[in-house]
């Protein structure tokens, strides 16, 4: 299985300001076919379900703020959110769907405002 | 706009079958293409991925899992569902549904989570 590792596991970010999570895979996900990272982010709040905010490592999902961005390449990616809001407090997951159908997300990063 | 919505019971006792549904709203379950998927989070932790059901009929499940876990599909009431045999303290977790778009997608749609406890 792959294996995805998020750092930091927590981190506290002012208001405005930018956070950035990293997720490292233990292999390449990309397809060569399509050269597509077949890496995905999503944002979970307390109590509830998990929202898709970047697949493709780096493609936003349709209305998700602009300030939400993800970047990288081969094992080694990142969220970066701009910006941040008070609303963006929540704990954010990688997943990979490269190694399909075993899909497997990162531990989870909780962001908190400082 | 698909909506999903898990049911079940909350409470379950050692060594049963836990069965949950995941009921599809705004759109057929048997249109698109799609992959239905169960998802469980243990609590206090990450996310752990426990099968699909592909509207051809095939399914895959978790190795970790596959001795325990059937997911099936009853199209006339627009829904599909997780029977988990054997259960025990460890299955305790927030079951959600969720769809992908194909087999090489992310997970855009999700239920809200129907909490199961074992005891």
């Amino acid at each position: 299985d792959i294996v995805l590792t998020q750092s930091p596991e927590s981190l506290a970010v002012s208001l405005g300001e930018r956070a950035t999570i990293n997720c490292k895979s233990s292999q390449s996900v990309l397809y060569g076919s399509y050269n597509k990272h077949f890496l995905a982010w999503y944002q979970q709040k307390p109590g509830q379900a998990p929202k898709l905010l970047i697949y493709w490592a780096s493609t936003r999902e349709s209305g998700v703020p602009d300030r939400f961005s993800g970047s990288g390449s081969g094992t080694n990616f990142t969220l970066t959110i701009s910006n941040l809001q008070a609303e963006d407090v929540a704990v954010y997951y990688c997943q990979q769907y490269y190694h399909t159908p075993m899909y497997t997300f990162g531990q989870g990063t909780k962001l908190e405002i400082k | 706009q698909v909506q999903l919505q898990e049911s079940g019971p909350g409470l379950v006792k050692p060594s049963q079958t836990l069965s949950l549904t995941c009921t599809v709203s705004g759109g057929s379950i048997n249109s698109g293409g799609y992959y239905w998927n169960w998802i469980r989070q243990h609590p206090g932790k990450g996310l752990e991925w426990i099968g699909y059901f592909y509207n051809t009929g095939s399914t895959y499940y978790n190795p970790s899992l596959r001795s325990r876990v059937t997911i099936s599909v009853d199209t006339s009431k627009n829904q599909f569902s997780l029977k988990l045999t054997s259960i025990t303290a460890a299955d305790t977790a927030v079951y959600y549904c969720a769809r992908a778009r194909t087999i090489t997608d992310a997970f855009d749609i999700w239920g809200q989570g129907t909490i199961v406890t074992v005891s």
